[in-house]
């Protein structure tokens, strides 16, 4: 699986758009890029994947860069209740096994 | 839909016994079923990946007989940590999945394990 990095954590006031970084610039050409999330003492929630092309769902954006080294995930009007770590990961469709690094800590401010 | 649910949501336990806790998919039929287990201010570590009626896949330094995990239908997973010692204080974490092709979990809201 390829090895992401993200930022250990952000702010972003209430009501902005919260852009998330991962860089995984060893992601192999049939990686898929995963995003969960985990609010404090609470089982993660699936967010978002893609491939190549930007992705959109009621939760986020998902912009993928062209080489696929970096991706942004994009909460476009954050809330109090988007404060959690998000996690992103690289795997191959159909792995299975989600390994989670460390992943962003991500704090909305009022 | 997609719900997974854990019982119990806390346990507290004396150091020596076992505690069993279970992970149910409620509104889908979960071809695997997977066991994390998260350390205060850790990320989640997977332990151990179950499909239904078959022995489960333990990650390396995952003792198997210390950690049982039975999946014996498509909709129910348990974890028995056994002989419980304080050092395996942590949050179990449960997901399933009903797909083989995507990656798609869906988690459980996980169960506090103390142990005294």
């Amino acid at each position: 699986d390829a090895k992401t990095t993200q930022p250990t954590s952000m702010d972003c006031a209430e009501g902005r758009a919260a852009n998330l970084p991962c860089n995984h610039s060893t992601i192999s050409g049939n990686e898929y890029v995963y995003w969960y999330r985990q609010i404090h003492s609470q089982g993660p929630q699936y967010i978002i994947h893609g491939l190549k092309n930007n992705e959109t769902n009621e939760m986020a954006s998902l912009i993928i860069t062209e080489d696929r080294k970096s991706s942004t995930l994009i909460l476009p009007h954050a809330t109090l209740r988007d404060t959690a770590v998000y996690y992103c990961i690289g795997i191959i469709q159909g792995a299975q096994k989600l390994v989670f690094g460390q992943g962003t800590r991500l704090t909305i401010n009022p | 839909g997609a719900v997974v649910s854990q019982h119990p949501s806390w346990v507290i336990c004396k150091s020596g016994t076992s505690v069993k806790i279970e992970c149910r998919s409620l509104d889908f039929q979960a071809t695997t079923m997977f066991w994390y287990r998260q350390f205060p201010k850790q990320s989640l570590m997977l332990m151990a990946t179950s499909n239904e009626g078959s022995k489960a896949t333990y990650e390396q330094g995952v003792e198997k007989d210390k950690f049982l995990i039975n999946h014996a239908s498509l909709t129910l997973s348990t974890l028995t940590v056994t002989s419980a010692h304080p050092e395996d204080s942590s949050f179990y974490i449960c997901s399933a999945s009903f797909s083989t092709t995507y990656n798609e979990q869906f988690f459980g809201p996980g169960t506090r394990l103390t142990v005294l």
